[in-house]
């Protein structure tokens, strides 16, 4: 199987653009979560899809958003860039259930996305 | 809110001795834990996981972890240390009850092994 796949790998960004990160999950996976690592702060959970449906949220402001295709690939927006969104931004995909099974499956990540803002 | 703890940065051990990384968690349901490591240069992967049954883990590269509920810790130990074990090694949990989407991770253990 191929792996999750994250386009684009760097990204260089001016503070106030805005930036769409992509993310396309292992085949047959529906939960797709997106984490955002920086060397201070580890890794912070921005937020979960599953079957097009924004499902959990991290603590992260209006700014960040994200969605879910219906063949499971995700985007990631980020609006009126901050000097302080500069990180490695992962995705992760995981079979994902609902109800009981909803947390059980571990997550396979990208290789992530160099975001920087100057 | 849930939680993780790993309350070492770093952790160094002679090849051939035994290594354990510490994690402990705080959720208010009924925890999932996983390990992953992160290699140089190389993304994320998963090691292995809790999620109920034998409170004895075993994963891949020769790693095991050990649930402890009343002590609420899930540390990761192998008997014999590898140089290419060194990497960066996240301890991350999930309430099962709520939200179980949802992955907290700690701020990582570096593991150097030496020669």
């Amino acid at each position: 199987k191929a792996g999750v796949t994250q386009t684009p790998r760097y990204l260089i960004k001016t503070r106030g653009q805005q930036v769409t990160l992509s993310c396309s999950p292992i085949s047959g996976h529906r939960s797709v979560s997106w984490y955002q690592q920086t060397p201070g702060q580890g890794l912070q959970f921005l937020f979960e899809y599953f079957s097009e449906t924004q499902r959990n949220k991290g603590n992260f402001p209006g700014r960040f958003s994200g969605r879910q295709f219906s063949n499971s690939r995700s985007e990631m927006n980020v609006s009126t860039l901050e000097l302080g969104d500069s990180a490695l931004y992962l995705c992760a995909s995981s079979f994902g259930g609902t109800g009981n099974l909803a947390g059980i499956y571990e997550q396979y990540f990208g290789p992530g996305t160099r975001l920087t803002v100057t | 809110a849930q939680s993780v703890a790993q309350p070492e940065d770093q952790v160094n051990v002679a090849e051939g001795n035994p290594l354990t990384v510490k994690c402990t968690y705080s959720v208010s349901g009924n925890p999932y834990l996983f390990w992953y490591v992160q290699y140089p240069n190389r993304g994320l992967q998963f090691l292995l996981k809790y999620i109920t049954g034998d409170n004895l883990v075993k994963g891949s590269y020769g790693f095991e972890a050990e649930f402890n509920k009343s002590q609420t810790s899930f540390h990761l130990k192998k008997p014999s240390a590898l140089v290419s074990d060194s990497a960066l090694y996240f301890c991350a949990v999930r309430d099962g009850d709520t939200n179980a989407g949802k992955s907290t991770f700690g701020d990582g253990t570096t593991l150097t092994v030496k020669p």
